[in-house]
């Protein structure tokens, strides 16, 4: 079956303009997680949900960032008013169940803020 | 310093060498997994474990919960092996997001 997608798979803006990030999960999976990997480093958790709540978001390094899961299936990550420091590689990856389960990773989309 | 540390950070090798490569966490861990990635950045998952040994084809993972390690060994290298390694570890007590190493770049030479 399909794995996880993200769309776009590359993005390029201009500082301070909004962004949109979308994750399709393996369908069924319950957990989706978004995580953000620098050049050169491993990537870094920013949130996660069980079903269509955020249950953990400790992860979103400010109010620019938000998350959304409307009908538990496909996620959208928000960032408002980009800086070029949120230049990166976004990662999603879901799992079948919460407790200890394989996540699957998508291939990324590579945020670049000039 | 990082909850999750692995060695070494780059590694090079011939074809057909034994590839070992290490990671260290500070906390307590539910589980521990090991992950591919190639350049492009997509990830794989290898192996997750919570304990003892799990091995799948040339790809052997270790770990002893009371040292707080865990070993990921690759037998008889191939240039196809080429990527990064990284170790997550999934923390106990908290929710179930991953915190990862850094990751070791593996170069394969024919």
């Amino acid at each position: 079956g399909a794995g996880v997608s993200q769309t776009p798979s590359n993005k390029v803006t201009e500082k301070g303009k909004y962004v949109e990030l979308r994750c399709d999960p393996i369908s069924g999976h319950t957990a989706l997680y978004w995580y953000r990997q620098s050049l050169g480093q491993g990537p870094e958790f920013l949130i996660y949900f069980q079903g269509t709540g955020a249950a953990d978001d400790s992860g979103l390094p400010n109010d620019r960032f938000f998350a959304v899961r409307p009908e538990g299936s496909v996620s959208t990550l928000k960032i408002q008013r980009t800086e070029r420091g949120d230049s990166a590689v976004y990662l999603c990856a879901s799992s079948a169940q919460v407790t200890y389960n394989e996540q699957f990773f998508g291939p990324g989309t590579r945020l670049t803020v000039l | 310093k990082n909850e999750v540390e692995q060695s070494p950070q780059n590694l090079t090798a011939q074809e057909g060498e034994f590839i070992t490569i290490n990671c260290s966490y500070s906390v307590g861990i539910s589980a521990l997994h090991w992950l591919q990635q190639h350049p492009g950045g997509g990830i794989v998952s290898l192996f997750m474990l919570s304990s003892g040994k799990k091995k799948h084809g040339r790809l052997i993972a270790t770990i002893n919960i009371q040292e707080k390690h865990s070993s990921l060994h690759i037998t008889a290298s191939h240039p196809r092996d080429s990527a990064v390694y990284i170790c997550a570890v999934i923390t106990q007590g908290g929710s179930e997001k991953l915190v990862f190493g850094k990751g070791t770049k593996l170069t394969v030479n024919p």
